[in-house]
């Protein structure tokens, strides 16, 4: 049961380019979530998904897509990235749809935006 | 707006030097405050649920309560490997969570 595994560990880009991180889990959770963790700020809500085929944004979704076809699966595309998206990214999933239950959180993906 | 405000920003403790770490919110609504262990480099790891005043859990070293304005974490007798950052998040609605800029505690032997 490895939970949630996100990928890749670390990126660093170039400003304007694109890329998918990588979000998937093994606990069969209806719902899955980004976040941004940045210094001196608390974990802030990217976007979210209740199940496949269903997403929303949450507080900061601007320059970020994401799609949900299957259960295990929520992936977060940097359409043209800025230097602003320079972050750390953890996604997390929970076995509520609304969200009170406990996340289980990945081990994060540290971006650099050049 | 709804705020969560942790303290303090950082804790230095010896080993067996018991603390308390503060939560303070002003919400519109409570369902549900967590805490979250984070260790460096790691995602943050579930610790304990409250979900109304008076209610308190323990685990091990740590035990959460909860009022109607705040939450504490008090750490009893501490080790080195309770080192780390603690996060503070309040439910405050569907799929609302507002989470605290964390205490960084340090346990030095």
């Amino acid at each position: 049961n490895a939970g949630v595994t996100q990928t890749p560990k670390f990126q660093v880009l170039k400003t304007g380019q694109s890329m998918t991180l990588q979000c998937a889990q093994d606990m069969n959770h209806e719902y899955m979530s980004w976040y941004r963790q940045d210094p001196g700020m608390g974990l802030r809500l990217i976007h979210y998904s209740v199940g496949a085929g269903i997403t929303d944004q949450g507080e900061v979704p601007n320059g970020y897509n994401v799609s949900r076809s299957t259960t295990e699966d929520f992936p977060l595309r940097l359409l043209s990235a800025a230097p602003s998206q320079t972050s750390v990214y953890f996604c997390a999933s929970s076995y509520s749809r609304t969200g009170d239950t406990p996340l289980h959180f990945g081990n994060g993906t540290r971006l650099t935006v050049t | 707006e709804d705020q969560v405000t942790q303290s303090p920003e950082a804790l230095r403790l010896q080993e067996g030097e018991s603390s308390s770490l503060n939560c303070s919110y002003t919400v519109s609504g409570l369902r549900g405050l967590f805490w979250y262990r984070q260790d460096p480099g790691k995602g943050p790891e579930f610790l304990f649920t409250l979900y109304s005043a008076g209610e308190e859990k323990e685990k091990e070293r740590l035990k959460a309560t909860l009022t109607k304005k705040e939450s504490f974490l008090h750490i009893t007798a501490p080790k080195p490997e309770d080192s780390a950052t603690y996060l503070c998040a309040v439910q405050t609605g569907f799929q609302k969570l507002v989470f605290g800029t964390g205490t960084r505690l340090l346990v030095s032997p």
